[in-house]
């Protein structure tokens, strides 16, 4: 069975920092989809990012990029610039080909101004 | 684009109670996903549907849950006999297909998600 693994529970940044939130998984398969999602206090899941396992090329999004490294089996969130909108809890997550998507545990991430 | 929609928002039940949760998936979305929330944890699978049918339900307890999506209408989760142990907050998704068709991705659209709390 798959596993998500985030080893920090909580995590704080100054503000225009930058900042690298840690993820490991578990898997057998070769073919599937990794993202992080942030959930600000309103419990909102908002899609951050998305990475294809056999892209090679690391995905970014404006500040937000991440290091993904497929035989590491590591897939790590970058937060460049931070912003006090950024205050939130990450998760990381797989998402198998069955379709069902498993989520760490999160981290919490605090912006201090 | 009217995203998922998920009501009630917040739900108080006694032990012993029945939980209905709805879900209204995003227009033409054919496909939905719950997920339960517990407290300071990450949102874990319980079930996935298509209209009328039930894909994958290997992540709903055995007793007492139970869930639907029709073929009019939002989908349903049950909760029967509630326990304070079945306070969390349940996500829906949806997704207008599998989200994966081919070498097409398909996202899953979350909704906000509904609090319940068994006192």
């Amino acid at each position: 069975a798959q596993t998500v693994t985030q080893s920090q529970p909580e995590m704080s940044v100054q503000e225009a920092e930058t900042v690298t939130l840690s993820c490991t998984y578990d898997t057998s398969e070769s073919d599937y989809y990794l993202f992080w999602y942030k959930q600000p206090p309103s419990r909102q899941m908002i899609l951050v990012i998305r990475q294809e396992a056999y892209k090679q090329q690391n995905a970014t999004e404006n500040r937000f990029s991440v290091n993904f490294q497929k035989a590491a089996k590591s897939f790590s969130l970058k937060i460049s610039d931070s912003q006090l909108g950024d205050a939130a809890m990450y998760f990381c997550a797989y998402r198998s080909r069955d379709d069902k998507i498993i989520f760490g545990k999160g981290t919490r991430l605090h912006i201090l101004p | 684009n009217a995203g998922v929609m998920q009501n009630p928002r917040h739900l108080v039940r006694r032990r012993g109670q029945e939980a209905r949760l709805r879900c209204s998936p995003v227009k033409g979305h054919s496909h939905v996903y719950w997920y339960r929330q517990l407290p300071e944890e990450g949102l874990k699978f319980m079930v996935y549907l298509q209209k009328e049918n039930i894909i994958d339900e290997s992540g709903m307890p055995k007793e007492r849950f139970s869930a639907e999506f029709p073929k009019e209408g939002p989908s349903i989760l049950r909760i029967q006999q509630v326990v304070r142990g079945d306070s969390a907050a349940y996500f829906c998704a949806s997704s207008p297909t599998t989200t994966r068709r081919g070498a097409q991705h398909y996202e899953q659209y979350f909704g906000p998600g509904t609090r319940l709390t068994v006192t």
